[in-house]
């Protein structure tokens, strides 16, 4: 089965420290991945998507980038934190476009909640 | 501009009492998704709905889609305290979900 691992699950990080949390999926290949960030008490707002090796596409400008080293991990990092920083970070993967049938939900991971201090 | 609107944002319900969420989105889309986060937790797929006119049910939630007025609706029925929690929809269009800001329910026993 298609499973999803976000890691860690709690993060406590100063202001100005590097930052990295990791996404792997499971039991399958070629994902879309994503990253979203949800400010407390708020929606959900699109960081970055991937749609294979390499590719990465930034949605909102910060401080943030991403990276797919490898097919199935997606890593979310930061060079210098901001307190605006702080949020719960999903990781999500869907087939999209990929033959899977089209009412496929998109899957996200537990999520990490950071908290820039 | 692609936009997601829901509401309401907040609503307080007794059990056993009927209620809808709405959602409302800007642009023709792909899919619209409904999704259930508790508290602390991530986002659980509740519903993928594709075309117009489509219906989907399960257990007391019956979630449908009206592509020509870009209008879901998320309707509960004899709502239980267990349905407390924050509902999403989203819309799909070109890799990107789009979501609402959440509906936030709270059911009283």
């Amino acid at each position: 089965s298609q499973t999803i691992h976000q890691w860690p699950a709690t993060l406590v990080q100063p202001v100005g420290s590097p930052l990295s949390l990791e996404c792997t999926v499971e039991g399958t290949s070629n994902p879309n991945l994503y990253w979203y960030r949800q400010a407390a008490g708020r929606g959900l707002q699109l960081l970055f998507y991937s749609v294979g090796i390499g590719q990465i596409s930034s949605e909102v400008p910060q401080n943030l980038s991403a990276s797919r080293p490898q097919d199935r991990q997606f890593i979310l990092s930061s060079k210098k934190l901001l307190l605006s920083d702080s949020g719960f970070y999903l990781c999500a993967f869907d087939k999209l476009g990929q033959g899977i049938p089209y009412n496929s939900p998109l899957h996200f991971g537990n999520g990490t909640r950071l908290t820039v201090t | 501009e692609l936009k997601v609107e829901q509401n309401p944002l907040f609503l307080s319900m007794q059990e056993g009492k009927n209620y809808t969420i709405y959602c409302n989105y800007s642009t023709t889309s792909d899919r619209l998704y409904w999704y259930r986060q508790d508290p602390g937790k991530s986002l659980e797929s509740l519903f993928v709905l594709l075309s117009n006119g489509a219906v989907k049910q399960e257990g007391r939630l019956m979630a449908s889609l009206d592509t020509k007025a870009r209008l879901s609706t998320l309707h509960i029925t004899a709502a239980v305290h267990d349905l407390s929690a924050t509902y999403f929809c989203g819309m799909d269009s070109n890799y990107q979900l789009i979501w609402g800001a959440g509906t936030k329910l709270i059911i009283k026993p």
